[in-house]
């Protein structure tokens, strides 16, 4: 069961333009909604972060808009660039005794064009 | 310096050998991860440790095994390969507790023929 589904899968947009990823999950337990970037190639890296107690979070260009009571989260990029382009990977958690299991979405492929 | 470190990057073998793969990081942390990352990029936590113990073991063959030396090193020794275990495995450390960054490791490749 797929606890955290995202959309688009592949995604592309024109330099400047605001690309926007969605994701929508089911369990009510989830407390910590990061975003991945992951470039091919290389490993995902950490882009931004929420916790349900806030609606929004703006780090640079990129902001979080969470949703709790529809239990949806979703990435916008503001004035995308070509180095934009990689896949983009929502995820979920919850707090445990130690660690953290981080629940992924299917990925979106995002294509910044010049 | 490279954070979280893995070896080999890329592991061409046949099916039924037995393969490891290392994972180390200098960052501090007490907890590392395994995940794998099939085709469609689609990424599944595998095991998790936190100072050596074993805390997440997910719905795993146990043909897969890892183990922690110590807490800046977690392996993972996967026995009778499959060619359903092609895919990416990355390696990822956080420091212990909730809500705190993974920082991910740059990937094994593994193609099993």
């Amino acid at each position: 069961q797929q606890q955290v589904k995202q959309s688009p899968q592949s995604l592309i947009v024109q330099k400047g333009g605001i690309p926007i990823i969605n994701c929508a999950y089911e369990n009510t337990a989830f407390d910590y909604f990061p975003w991945y970037q992951q470039f091919p190639g290389k490993g995902p890296a950490l882009l931004i972060a929420i916790r349900p107690d806030v609606s929004e979070k703006k780090e640079g260009r990129f902001t979080i808009s969470f949703n709790k009571s529809a239990k949806q989260f979703s990435l916008h990029i503001m004035d995308s660039q070509p180095g934009d382009s990689a896949t983009y990977f929502c995820a979920a958690s919850m707090e445990e005794t130690s660690g953290s299991r981080l629940t992924f979405g299917e990925g979106t492929q995002l294509t910044v064009n010049p | 310096d490279t954070a979280v470190s893995q070896t080999p990057k890329y592991l061409v073998t046949q099916m039924g050998n037995d393969k490891s793969i290392k994972c180390e990081q200098n960052l501090g942390h007490d907890t590392m991860y395994w995940y794998k990352q099939d085709s469609k990029k689609f990424l599944k936590i595998m095991f998790s440790y936190n100072n050596k113990e074993l805390i997440i073991n997910e719905t795993v063959p146990n043909r897969f095994s890892p183990k922690s030396p110590d807490k800046a090193h977690l392996n993972l020794h996967i026995n009778s390969l499959e060619l359903g275990d092609s895919a990416v495995y990355f390696c990822a450390s956080s420091r212990g507790g909730p809500m705190l960054p993974q920082y991910f490791g740059p990937g094994t490749r593994l193609l099993v023929l």
